[in-house]
């Protein structure tokens, strides 16, 4: 079975504020992690990614949180923008494999 | 560069029909990805390749599903018969190391 998850399958946030989308994940062993974007009627399309030996890292307007205490990870979208409006998939890579788990759905209120 | 093409964008067939997608990966990926996304999931892989060679189609109902890729360039997808079931966006994806580049999908619809 997948050992990705997301919290939420819906969220909605203000135009200008931050978003965090949540991921809990269940395989300790997994090389690192994914986040992807889709919108709709497009393929999924990276993100930001992290290494299992890294706590975060950040890219233009996204931060991403991996806590292996926990087995969570979040991605954190600064300044949330129309163009964000999408589903979130986090991944995972375990044995070369990408394995995703069920998405988020973020809607940008203008 | 141009990115991953997937022919064709929308097909409905009633069941036990077959149906066939078309993949052009970016130039020079030797690696090939297909994978299947029921509608609320997030795609699962079916098949991969590394040229035209599969590496892992573990999770490729293979009673019904084939797939191939000849000159390790394009790659054909075929379902036959086709299930109610297998009503799903088909996403084709390639890769030059790491980083896997997605089609737009093709969106399969059985009645």
């Amino acid at each position: 079975g997948e050992s990705v998850g997301l919290h939420l399958p819906t969220l909605s946030v203000q135009e200008g504020d931050n978003s965090i989308i949540n991921c809990a994940y269940s395989n300790s062993a997994s090389d690192y992690f994914i986040w992807y974007k889709q919108e709709s009627g497009k393929g999924p399309q990276f993100i930001i990614d992290i290494r299992s030996n890294m706590d975060k890292r950040q890219g233009q307007r996204v931060t991403v949180l991996l806590n292996k205490t926990v087995k969570h990870l979040s991605l954190q979208i600064a300044a949330t923008q129309p163009g964000d409006s999408a589903v979130y998939f986090c991944a995972e890579i375990k044995g070369g494999k990408l394995i995703f788990g069920q998405g988020t759905e973020l809607s940008v209120k203008p | 560069e141009a990115g991953v093409a997937q022919s064709p964008r929308y097909k409905i067939i009633e069941k036990r029909q077959s149906v066939a997608f078309w993949c052009n990966p970016i130039s020079g990926h030797a690696t090939l990805y297909w994978y299947q996304q029921i509608l609320g999931q997030g795609p699962k892989l079916l098949i991969q390749f590394q040229n035209n060679g599969v590496v892992d189609d573990s999770q490729l109902p293979k009673d019904r599903f084939s797939a191939e890729r000849l000159k390790g360039v394009d790659s054909t997808l075929k379902i036959q018969p086709a299930k109610l079931e297998d009503s799903a966006v088909y996403l084709c994806a390639s890769s030059l190391v790491d980083e896997q580049y997605f089609g737009p999908g093709t969106r399969l619809t059985v009645t």
